[in-house]
This record gives C-alpha cells, structure tokens and sequence, in this order.
C-alpha cells in the first residue's frame, strides 16, 4: 500500500492521559499536514510541515498539542493531558512540492475517544 | 477566516440518475478548489480540483464547475451509482495559504438502488 498510513485507526484513552499518534505519508511527498474532524464536520486544518519544517500552526493547536517531523519523513501528533473535547478523527494528508496548488491524499484517519 | 458551506446537507437520487452536489464559499482570493469523497471511517478521498482560471473541469464521470462571479462550486455525477453513497466536500485554498485547505461540512449523498 503506497498511500498515506495512520497509526493507530482507533484510540480510547482516559482524560488526563498523554496519546501519540503517527502518520507515514506517500515516500516522495514532502509536505504533511495534520487536520482535526468532529462528527458531521469537515476536517479543520492543524499544522503543516514542508520537510522537517513546521511552517504553519493553526490556533486550534492548543499548547497541548505537538507534532514533529524528525527526519521529513513520518509524523507524530502528540496531545498531552487529553480532554474529552479533543475526541475526534486526526487525520494526515501529504502532498508534492510543485507550486501552490497540488492535491493533498488523506490517510485514514486515527479516531480519538477521551472518557 | 475563508467559509466553505454546502446548500444541500442531504441528497437522495436515483441509482442511474446525475447528481450535482453544491457549495458555496466566502473568498474571493481562492484560487483552488478540490471536491473529496469521504465513506465512513475513512479519509476524505481526492475526485477532482480545479483552478480558479477554469470554469469547468471533467473527470471520469464528474465535471467540477466554478462560478467565480457568485463563489459557486458544483460537482456533478453522471449515472450515479450505489458507489457514490458517502459525504462529499468542497476544499478551498487561499492565494497567500499555500497548503491550508478549508472545507464545508460536507453533503451526504444516498444513491437508491
């Protein structure tokens, strides 16, 4: 399988508690990007990586929230201290460098319930 | 912020029948729009973009339709098939965002065999 990958597809945690989640995005695409979706919504964009590079962070990404990109390759969204409103579906998409617009694939999400 | 919406939530066709799915957005400085499918529990899904230089953009049994003059997006389905159920969304892109893509709430399509 060649497309965007997410790990886990499904994580319950208790509120309090620290999740990390991983995305491994399409081998050539160097732009990432972590989106956030409650139910009956489109997804609300997070932040952006261009690389190793985070280039852009929305302010929906409290100070709970973290993501890296070590190596501008795989992602990791870490959100410390979990509320039960961060449930939702975290979901990865990348994309090529090639100009402004260019399509992003989406993985398949990693949905978050905090009880 | 840019807005995204969608005029219709829900819409039930025919098995065989064309669908036209619409959205409106809010700024004018788009330049970019992509339509996605999303079936539940997975990921939104690509189908087809266009350029705000275009007016009419055709796939493999949709067409993509931008209305710059009223911020009109409309993706169109020929002979829809029991295949096409799932929530479609309009993605849009401002000219200065280079990747920040924000959607609508989507519209559910339910084919009717």
């Amino acid at each position: 399988d060649t497309g965007v990958s997410q790990n886990p597809r499904h994580k319950i945690t208790k509120r309090g508690q620290n999740v990390t989640f991983r995305c491994d995005p399409i081998s050539e695409h160097n732009r990432l990007y972590w989106y956030r979706q409650t139910l009956g919504q489109g997804p609300e964009f997070l932040t952006y990586f261009q690389n190793e590079a985070q280039l852009e962070k929305s302010r929906l990404l409290s100070d709970r929230f973290s993501a890296e990109r070590p190596k501008g390759s795989f992602s990791t969204l870490e959100i410390q201290r979990t509320e039960q409103g961060d449930s939702a579906m975290y979901l990865c998409a990348s994309s090529l460098k090639g100009g402004m617009n260019t399509e992003a694939f989406f993985g398949q999400g990693t949905r978050l319930t905090v009880v | 912020g840019e807005s995204v919406g969608l005029h219709l939530p829900t819409l039930s066709v025919q098995e065989g029948d064309n669908s036209i799915i619409n959205c409106a957005y809010s700024n004018s400085a788009s330049d970019y729009f992509i339509w996605y499918k999303q079936e539940s529990g997975k990921g939104p899904q690509f189908i087809i973009d266009i350029r705000s230089n275009m007016d009419k953009r055709q796939g493999q049994r949709v067409t993509v339709l931008l209305n710059k003059t009223v911020k009109h997006l409309s993706l169109q389905i020929a002979a829809t098939q029991p295949g096409d159920s799932a929530v479609y969304f309009c993605a849009e892109k401002g000219t200065l965002h280079f990747n920040k893509f924000y959607f609508g709430s989507g519209t559910k399509l339910n084919v009717k065999p």
